[in-house]
């Protein structure tokens, strides 16, 4: 099962920031926190990951709270074609054993509106 | 070719058919999987390979059978399939399974089953 609890969907107004809330209260202190997005009908993009300190990339930022129980991810100026799914997974860094794999859940469905 | 492709992008196929989806990294990784997206569900894990070497079967049924025979082909061998079976099939890749900090997707096949 996923470890992560996100809305299911959500909308944002072009040029505006998107942020996506995500929640996991019972991650590990080895597990990371991942967001992928999948736009209809593609296979899903990697967009950032991080640990527990804030991370920034050219496609978003990555806030997560001191106690790690949850986090969000922040597109600065959403545009149209960030409309997309937006998956939250929480897993080790290194995998060592079945089962560690990524799990998807059933992400936001984040609309970008003109 | 860069990334991950995959091959045919649609296939449509009787019950009683024998098809293989081909999947190709071109990006040095050692690791592949397979994945399927049925509508309106999470991708869901079937297999993964590390090094050519199957190290997880998410209880997937016989009917669908991996092949693997190098670092940069994974194929999805098709036969007898059942009408719930239609949906994205997506393959991925990364560097390393123990430390696969971003999986990169393919495109998908989609796949309907009559």
């Amino acid at each position: 099962d996923a470890k992560t609890t996100q809305p299911p969907s959500m909308d944002c107004a072009e040029g505006r920031a998107a942020n996506l809330p995500c929640n996991h209260s019972t991650i590990s202190g080895n597990e990371y926190v991942y967001w992928y997005r999948q736009i209809h009908s593609q296979g899903p993009q990697y967009i950032i990951h991080g640990l527990k300190n804030n991370e920034t990339n050219e496609m978003a930022s990555l806030i997560i709270t001191e106690d790690r129980k949850s986090s969000t991810l922040i597109l600065p100026h959403a545009t149209l074609r960030d409309t997309a799914v937006y998956y939250c997974i929480v897993r080790v860094a290194e995998v060592t054993g079945y089962g560690q794999n990524f799990v998807f859940g059933p992400g936001t469905r984040l609309s970008v509106l003109p | 070719e860069t990334g991950v492709t995959q091959t045919p992008r649609h296939l449509v196929m009787g019950m009683t058919n024998k098809k293989s989806l081909k999947c190709e990294q071109h990006l040095g990784h050692n690791a592949m999987y397979w994945y399927k997206q049925s509508a309106k569900k999470p991708l869901e894990l079937m297999f993964v390979y590390n090094f050519k070497e199957q190290t997880e079967n998410n209880s997937v049924p016989s009917r669908f059978s991996p092949e693997c025979p190098n670092s940069s082909h994974l194929f999805l061998h098709l036969h007898t399939l059942q009408p719930e079976d239609s949906a994205l099939y997506l393959c991925a890749s990364s560097q390393l399974l123990g430390r696969a900090s971003e999986q990169f997707f393919g495109p998908g096949t989609r796949l309907t089953v009559l």
